[in-house]
């Protein structure tokens, strides 16, 4: 079954502590990105990848990093969270670039205390 | 990208059809219409797109005034797992994949 798959789901820390929400797709798509749902502000890209090796910053970049040394995964990493990056994440991939249709994950629940 | 204003949120019984309407009256020539829905904290998950024509697919149909300046997302006989936040997105065919989610419309199936 083609899908986005995220983990974890829901994850409760504490300010400071490194975490990594991982993200893989099965179906050989090329880009990938983050965003982040707050109440009121809709969804905002967080960074995105074009490919293997090559991400850049999306609207909300500020407090994350990313990789995407496999095609098919995409981790977002959280060096120091602090409270206001308490959000629900989602992942989404498509075939490449410019290309219409986006797949998203079921989201990962982060929670900064 | 144009932006979109939809309402607030709409009641549908079910069985019935769900006409959910989306202005873009500022959309360029090669700005596409999308739809996606997202079921209460879900993924989005992607329904429709369109540039002139009207589409349709397994899911729904997409009208496009000739004008452009707006749109209906037709869910022909909506149940209750219809139930959730439209999102009507305008964006070019050649920008990068980032998709601009408004506030979208709520959509009520009520049985």
């Amino acid at each position: 079954e083609a899908q986005v798959t995220q983990n974890p789901r829901y994850l409760i820390t504490v300010t400071g502590k490194k975490l990594t929400v991982t993200c893989s797709q099965n179906m050989n798509h090329e880009y990938m990105s983050w965003y982040r749902q707050d109440p009121g502000l809709g969804l905002r890209q967080i960074y995105y990848s074009m490919n293997v090796e090559v991400t850049d910053k999306g609207d909300v970049p500020e407090g994350y990093k990313v990789s995407r040394k496999e095609k098919r995964n995409f981790p977002l990493i959280l060096e120091s969270p602090s409270p206001n990056q308490t959000s629900l994440y989602f992942c989404a991939s498509s075939l490449r670039q410019g290309f219409k249709e986006q797949y998203f994950g079921p989201g990962t629940r982060l929670t900064v205390t | 990208d144009a932006k979109t204003t939809q309402p607030t949120s709409m009641d549908c019984a079910e069985g019935r059809a769900a006409n959910l309407p989306c202005n873009h009256s500022t959309i360029s020539g090669n700005e596409y219409v999308y739809w996606y829905r997202q079921i209460h904290s879900q993924g989005p998950q992607y329904i429709i797109h369109g540039l002139k024509n009207n589409e349709t697919n397994e899911m729904a149909s997409l009208i496009i005034t000739e004008d452009r300046k707006s749109s209906t997302l037709i869910l022909p006989h909506a149940t209750l797992r219809d139930t959730a936040v439209y999102y009507c997105i305008v964006r070019g065919g050649g920008a990068t994949n980032k998709l601009i989610f408004g506030t979208g419309t709520l959509l009520a199936v009520q049985p």
